[in-house]
């Protein structure tokens, strides 16, 4: 089955605890994304990339770091967490091979909450 | 940065009743995408237009980009109760994935 998958689903944390969000697709999607959901606030890009090795910051980067060192995986990583970091986090991948932009498959999303 | 502006922020209907969602950009998009998430779910896509004064339909839904592409709206005639969700629309500036903004949703809630 296609699937975008996120580990793991729920987290409670403490502040400065590293924490890494693991994300992997099955569909031999060229990009991947990592988005935030806040009430009101809709859907905000935190990193994306377009290919293995290849990242770029999105609209809201500060406090996170990715990396995209196989096609299938992109990890987001939270190295000192806060509490202004307790979201709900989506991973998302898209098929661009053939077009600039495509339909992008989410994950099931991980909800994260730093004390 | 770039934004996409939509509203209304909430939507209450009574069921069979129709609902539009309307979504602006101040700057030309190279193509407007619709997603629907259902509470408690993930953002499933459901369509992509690109060209100019583009309508297309699924079923009950009617989708619209502007002539200017500067706009588009989600048009659901006689809402049912499966219509309940947040309906985003994500504009692309510049022609790549990287480039989508989304808007920040509309949350339609539907009473029987």
């Amino acid at each position: 089955e296609a699937q975008v998958t996120q580990n793991p689903r729920y987290l409670i944390t403490v502040t400065g605890k590293k924490l890494t969000v693991t994300c992997s697709q099955n569909m031999n999607h060229e990009y991947m994304s990592w988005y935030r959901q806040d009430p009101g606030l809709g859907l905000r890009q935190i990193y994306y990339s377009m290919n293995v090795e290849v990242t770029d910051k999105g609209d809201v980067p500060e406090g996170y770091k990715v990396s995209r060192k196989e096609k299938r995986n992109f990890p987001l990583i939270l190295e000192s967490p806060s509490p202004n970091q307790t979201s709900l986090y989506f991973c998302a991948s898209s098929l661009i091979r053939f077009a600039n932009t495509g339909e992008l498959f989410f994950g099931e999303g991980s909800r994260l909450t730093v004390l | 940065g770039q934004q996409v502006m939509q509203i209304p922020q909430y939507q209450h209907v009574q069921e069979g009743e129709d609902f539009t969602t309307y979504c602006n950009s101040s700057t030309t998009l190279s193509n407007i995408q619709w997603y629907k998430q259902r509470p408690g779910g993930h953002p499933v896509f459901l369509i992509q237009l690109v060209k100019s004064g583009e309508v297309k339909k699924q079923k009950r839904l009617t989708f619209q980009f502007g002539e200017a592409k500067k706009n588009s709206s989600l048009h659901i005639t006689a809402t049912q109760t499966t219509d309940v969700g947040t309906y985003f629309c994500a504009g692309n500036y510049g022609g790549s994935q990287g480039n989508l903004i989304f808007g920040k949703g509309t949350k339609l809630s539907v009473k029987p």
